[in-house]
């Protein structure tokens, strides 16, 4: 089945940190850019950070840069997002997303999400 | 960056009816517009790409329009299993942006 699976979220006061996973499945995951997206509530979405295929190039949004780490595993087709000096705006549910990525090129638009992980932020 | 304004920001309709969803883009952003659906605990799914081009397995009663600045989405026909949020997104420019959602609900 294709498929993203998110986990690693939770409850952590400000200051902590935190390391969220995307498993993938039913495709292959090597062939594309990879992002994270968050959605606060009440709020709309919001791009936080995308990595190309071999982890060469990452990109982030300002309020992140510094503090959240994207990376990847290929050969676990695994994603990664590490969240230090968390804050209180950072609580949001975090989406895994892959990007249509056509002839290794980022396209900026995702044709498959998964369920979100929930961080909380709070002391 | 490129603010999406989406309009309304929820809507009450019956089944069966044609329901509007706009999307304006605070600069050109040609025809670069993606639409998504969200549902309560489940992943979000792409519907439109191209600001007009259907995603491969989406209803046809959901369409889009629009380029530059103005977009629509329709849904033709309301169903039961719409009942979703549905959010706009450019990726014209960098960093790609998102609008601040539409609920729609079944009256």
């Amino acid at each position: 089945e294709v498929q993203l699976v998110e986990s690693g979220g939770g409850l952590v006061q400000p200051g902590e940190s935190l390391r969220l996973s995307c498993e993938a499945s039913g495709f292959s995951f090597d062939f594309f850019w990879m992002t994270w997206v968050r959605q606060a509530p009440g709020k709309g979405l919001e791009w936080v950070a995308t990595i190309k295929q071999d982890g060469s190039e990452t990109y982030y949004v300002d309020s992140v840069k510094g503090r959240f780490t994207i990376s990847r595993d290929n050969a676990k087709k695994s994603l990664f997002l590490q969240m230090n000096s968390l804050r209180a705006e950072d609580r949001a549910v975090y989406y895994c997303a892959k990007d249509v990525s056509v002839a290794g090129i980022p396209y900026w638009y995702f044709d498959l999400w998964g369920r979100g992980s929930l961080v909380t932020v709070s002391s | 960056a490129v603010q999406l304004t989406q309009s309304p920001s929820s809507l009450s309709a019956s089944v069966g009816e044609r329901v509007i969803i706009t999307c304006r883009a605070s600069q050109d952003i040609t025809t670069a517009l993606a639409w998504y659906q969200q549902k309560p605990g489940k992943a979000p799914k792409l519907l439109i790409f191209d600001a007009s081009r259907l995603e491969n397995g989406v209803p046809s009663r959901f369409s889009g329009t629009g380029s530059g600045t103005d977009f629509t989405l329709t849904i033709s026909g309301l169903q039961p299993e719409d009942c979703a949020s549905y959010s706009c997104q450019q990726f014209k420019t960098y960093p790609c942006t998102f609008g601040q959602g539409t609920k729609v609900e079944i009256k």
